[in-house]
Protein backbone atom coordinates (compact mmCIF):
# COMPACT_ATOMS: atom_id res chain seq x y z
CA UNK A 1 0.00 0.00 0.00
CA UNK A 2 1.45 3.46 -0.66
CA UNK A 3 2.04 5.62 1.98
CA UNK A 4 0.96 9.76 1.82
CA UNK A 5 3.48 11.86 4.21
CA UNK A 6 1.79 15.23 4.41
CA UNK A 7 3.72 18.17 6.33
CA UNK A 8 3.16 20.00 7.89
CA UNK A 9 0.50 19.01 10.01
CA UNK A 10 -0.76 22.48 11.24
CA UNK A 11 -0.37 25.28 9.18
CA UNK A 12 -1.44 28.71 10.65
CA UNK A 13 -1.58 31.60 8.69
CA UNK A 14 -3.10 34.89 8.30
CA UNK A 15 -5.98 36.39 5.86
CA UNK A 16 -4.33 37.03 2.56
CA UNK A 17 -0.92 35.41 3.21
CA UNK A 18 -0.16 32.23 0.80
CA UNK A 19 -0.08 28.17 2.17
CA UNK A 20 1.76 25.82 1.12
CA UNK A 21 1.01 22.32 2.12
CA UNK A 22 3.26 19.20 1.33
CA UNK A 23 2.64 15.59 -0.33
CA UNK A 24 5.17 13.26 -0.15
CA UNK A 25 4.65 9.62 -1.46
CA UNK A 26 6.66 6.99 -3.71
CA UNK A 27 6.32 7.22 -7.08
CA UNK A 28 2.82 7.70 -8.43
CA UNK A 29 3.36 9.89 -12.12
CA UNK A 30 0.31 12.94 -11.57
CA UNK A 31 -2.33 10.28 -10.06
CA UNK A 32 -2.62 12.67 -7.05
CA UNK A 33 -5.53 14.17 -5.72
CA UNK A 34 -5.78 17.11 -3.36
CA UNK A 35 -9.25 17.32 -1.41
CA UNK A 36 -10.93 20.41 1.11
CA UNK A 37 -12.86 18.90 4.21
CA UNK A 38 -14.60 21.87 6.24
CA UNK A 39 -16.24 20.63 9.97
CA UNK A 40 -19.30 18.25 9.59
CA UNK A 41 -18.52 17.90 5.79
CA UNK A 42 -17.95 15.81 3.07
CA UNK A 43 -14.33 15.87 1.48
CA UNK A 44 -14.51 18.36 -1.67
CA UNK A 45 -12.35 17.60 -4.63
CA UNK A 46 -9.71 21.01 -5.32
CA UNK A 47 -7.54 19.39 -7.62
CA UNK A 48 -6.66 16.04 -9.58
CA UNK A 49 -4.16 15.22 -12.10
CA UNK A 50 -1.57 16.85 -9.55
CA UNK A 51 -2.43 20.16 -11.15
CA UNK A 52 -5.70 20.20 -12.39
CA UNK A 53 -8.07 22.19 -10.55
CA UNK A 54 -11.65 20.65 -10.42
CA UNK A 55 -14.90 22.36 -11.47
CA UNK A 56 -15.58 25.33 -9.60
CA UNK A 57 -12.37 25.88 -7.69
CA UNK A 58 -11.04 28.70 -7.48
CA UNK A 59 -7.85 30.01 -9.04
CA UNK A 60 -6.27 30.88 -5.65
CA UNK A 61 -5.86 27.04 -5.06
CA UNK A 62 -3.01 25.15 -7.12
CA UNK A 63 -0.88 22.36 -7.19
CA UNK A 64 2.18 21.07 -8.85
CA UNK A 65 4.66 18.12 -8.77
CA UNK A 66 5.24 14.61 -10.11
CA UNK A 67 6.36 11.29 -8.97
CA UNK A 68 6.98 11.81 -4.91
CA UNK A 69 6.95 15.24 -4.58
CA UNK A 70 3.66 17.00 -4.89
CA UNK A 71 2.53 20.37 -3.67
CA UNK A 72 -0.98 22.38 -2.99
CA UNK A 73 -0.72 26.03 -2.77
CA UNK A 74 -3.50 28.51 -1.32
CA UNK A 75 -2.69 31.95 -2.62
CA UNK A 76 -4.02 34.84 -0.70
CA UNK A 77 -5.91 32.62 2.10
CA UNK A 78 -9.68 33.82 2.76
CA UNK A 79 -11.84 32.92 5.54
CA UNK A 80 -13.57 30.27 4.05
CA UNK A 81 -9.89 28.12 3.40
CA UNK A 82 -9.02 27.32 6.80
CA UNK A 83 -10.13 23.40 6.45
CA UNK A 84 -8.18 20.40 6.51
CA UNK A 85 -6.97 19.41 3.49
CA UNK A 86 -5.72 15.59 2.17
CA UNK A 87 -3.84 14.46 -0.58
CA UNK A 88 -4.71 11.58 -2.15
CA UNK A 89 -3.00 8.72 -4.42
CA UNK A 90 -5.27 6.94 -7.54
CA UNK A 91 -2.02 5.28 -8.86
CA UNK A 92 -2.22 2.00 -7.30
CA UNK A 93 -4.38 -0.13 -5.15
CA UNK A 94 -5.64 0.44 -2.33
CA UNK A 95 -6.52 4.11 -3.16
CA UNK A 96 -4.37 5.79 -0.17
CA UNK A 97 -4.82 9.63 1.85
CA UNK A 98 -1.88 11.48 3.59
CA UNK A 99 -3.11 12.36 7.25
CA UNK A 100 -4.09 15.65 6.46
CA UNK A 101 -2.90 19.18 7.21
CA UNK A 102 -4.87 21.39 9.18
CA UNK A 103 -4.75 24.90 7.88
CA UNK A 104 -5.97 27.25 10.87
CA UNK A 105 -6.15 31.10 11.11
CA UNK A 106 -2.66 32.86 12.71
CA UNK B 1 -27.33 18.05 -11.47
CA UNK B 2 -25.39 15.02 -9.86
CA UNK B 3 -26.09 13.96 -5.92
CA UNK B 4 -25.30 11.03 -3.94
CA UNK B 5 -27.93 10.63 -0.90
CA UNK B 6 -27.12 8.56 2.03
CA UNK B 7 -29.23 6.82 4.74
CA UNK B 8 -29.44 7.68 8.15
CA UNK B 9 -27.34 7.01 10.88
CA UNK B 10 -27.26 3.74 12.02
CA UNK B 11 -25.90 2.04 15.96
CA UNK B 12 -25.26 -1.12 15.94
CA UNK B 13 -23.91 -3.88 18.12
CA UNK B 14 -20.54 -5.69 18.01
CA UNK B 15 -21.11 -8.65 15.51
CA UNK B 16 -23.68 -7.26 13.98
CA UNK B 17 -23.76 -6.12 10.55
CA UNK B 18 -24.96 -2.90 9.09
CA UNK B 19 -26.01 -1.73 4.72
CA UNK B 20 -25.88 1.75 4.17
CA UNK B 21 -27.55 2.85 0.81
CA UNK B 22 -26.93 5.82 -1.45
CA UNK B 23 -28.87 6.97 -3.26
CA UNK B 24 -27.78 8.90 -6.60
CA UNK B 25 -29.56 10.92 -9.17
CA UNK B 26 -28.78 13.23 -12.03
CA UNK B 27 -26.52 11.29 -13.97
CA UNK B 28 -26.75 7.93 -15.76
CA UNK B 29 -26.19 5.42 -13.42
CA UNK B 30 -24.75 3.00 -15.54
CA UNK B 31 -21.94 4.94 -16.66
CA UNK B 32 -19.65 5.81 -13.21
CA UNK B 33 -18.56 3.22 -10.43
CA UNK B 34 -19.16 4.40 -6.84
CA UNK B 35 -16.90 4.26 -4.32
CA UNK B 36 -16.99 3.78 -0.89
CA UNK B 37 -14.73 5.18 1.74
CA UNK B 38 -14.66 5.89 5.64
CA UNK B 39 -13.46 8.32 8.35
CA UNK B 40 -13.46 6.76 11.76
CA UNK B 41 -13.46 10.23 14.43
CA UNK B 42 -10.87 12.63 13.98
CA UNK B 43 -8.73 10.75 11.63
CA UNK B 44 -8.03 10.80 7.87
CA UNK B 45 -9.91 8.85 5.45
CA UNK B 46 -9.82 5.44 4.26
CA UNK B 47 -10.87 3.49 1.22
CA UNK B 48 -12.89 0.80 1.33
CA UNK B 49 -13.75 -0.67 -2.07
CA UNK B 50 -15.61 0.53 -5.72
CA UNK B 51 -18.55 -0.96 -7.95
CA UNK B 52 -18.43 -0.53 -11.40
CA UNK B 53 -21.59 -0.26 -12.34
CA UNK B 54 -21.42 -0.75 -15.92
CA UNK B 55 -19.78 -4.07 -15.93
CA UNK B 56 -20.38 -5.08 -11.93
CA UNK B 57 -16.60 -5.04 -11.07
CA UNK B 58 -16.21 -4.90 -7.98
CA UNK B 59 -12.63 -4.10 -6.07
CA UNK B 60 -12.15 -3.91 -2.03
CA UNK B 61 -9.55 -2.90 0.03
CA UNK B 62 -7.57 -6.06 1.27
CA UNK B 63 -8.01 -4.75 5.24
CA UNK B 64 -11.90 -5.26 4.83
CA UNK B 65 -12.15 -7.54 1.83
CA UNK B 66 -13.71 -10.11 3.94
CA UNK B 67 -16.19 -8.25 5.44
CA UNK B 68 -18.05 -5.96 3.55
CA UNK B 69 -19.97 -6.39 0.06
CA UNK B 70 -21.01 -3.79 -2.37
CA UNK B 71 -24.01 -3.72 -4.70
CA UNK B 72 -26.11 -1.87 -6.52
CA UNK B 73 -29.54 -1.69 -7.76
CA UNK B 74 -29.34 -0.02 -11.13
CA UNK B 75 -33.30 0.37 -11.36
CA UNK B 76 -33.24 2.39 -8.36
CA UNK B 77 -30.12 3.88 -9.27
CA UNK B 78 -28.61 3.00 -5.78
CA UNK B 79 -25.66 1.82 -4.35
CA UNK B 80 -24.98 -0.61 -0.86
CA UNK B 81 -22.40 -1.19 1.19
CA UNK B 82 -22.91 -3.91 3.66
CA UNK B 83 -20.28 -4.59 6.58
CA UNK B 84 -20.29 -7.52 8.82
CA UNK B 85 -18.69 -8.53 12.32
CA UNK B 86 -18.48 -4.86 13.15
CA UNK B 87 -16.20 -4.06 16.46
CA UNK B 88 -15.66 -0.69 18.03
CA UNK B 89 -13.23 0.05 15.00
CA UNK B 90 -15.53 0.29 12.72
CA UNK B 91 -16.89 3.19 14.11
CA UNK B 92 -16.73 5.90 11.53
CA UNK B 93 -18.94 7.92 8.91
CA UNK B 94 -18.91 6.44 5.51
CA UNK B 95 -19.05 7.88 2.27
CA UNK B 96 -20.11 7.10 -1.32
CA UNK B 97 -18.26 9.19 -4.10
CA UNK B 98 -18.33 9.09 -7.69
CA UNK B 99 -15.51 9.62 -9.66
CA UNK B 100 -15.78 12.23 -12.14
CA UNK B 101 -14.95 11.85 -15.72
CA UNK B 102 -11.28 12.04 -15.57
CA UNK B 103 -10.84 13.04 -11.82
CA UNK B 104 -11.21 10.74 -9.03
CA UNK B 105 -13.86 11.19 -6.53
CA UNK B 106 -15.64 14.10 -7.60
CA UNK B 107 -19.05 13.63 -6.19
CA UNK B 108 -19.66 13.13 -2.46
CA UNK B 109 -23.06 11.81 -0.76
CA UNK B 110 -23.37 13.35 3.22
CA UNK B 111 -21.78 10.35 4.78
CA UNK B 112 -23.66 8.21 7.44
CA UNK B 113 -22.58 7.99 10.85
CA UNK B 114 -21.65 3.79 12.27
CA UNK B 115 -21.39 3.82 15.66
CA UNK B 116 -20.83 0.38 17.13
CA UNK B 117 -21.08 0.13 21.08
CA UNK B 118 -22.43 -2.66 23.17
Amino acid sequence: EIVLTQSPATLSVSPGETATLSCRTSQIYRSLAWYQQKPGQSPRLLIYSASTRATGVPVRFSGSGSGTEFTLTITGLQSEDFAIYYCQQYNNWPWTFGQGTKVEIK
Amino acid sequence: QVQLVQSEAEMKKPGASVKISCKTSGYTFTSYSIHWLRQAPGHSLEWIGFFNAANGYTKYSEKLQDRVTLTIDTSATTAYMELSSLTSKDTAIYYCARPGTYSPLDYWGQGTLVTISS
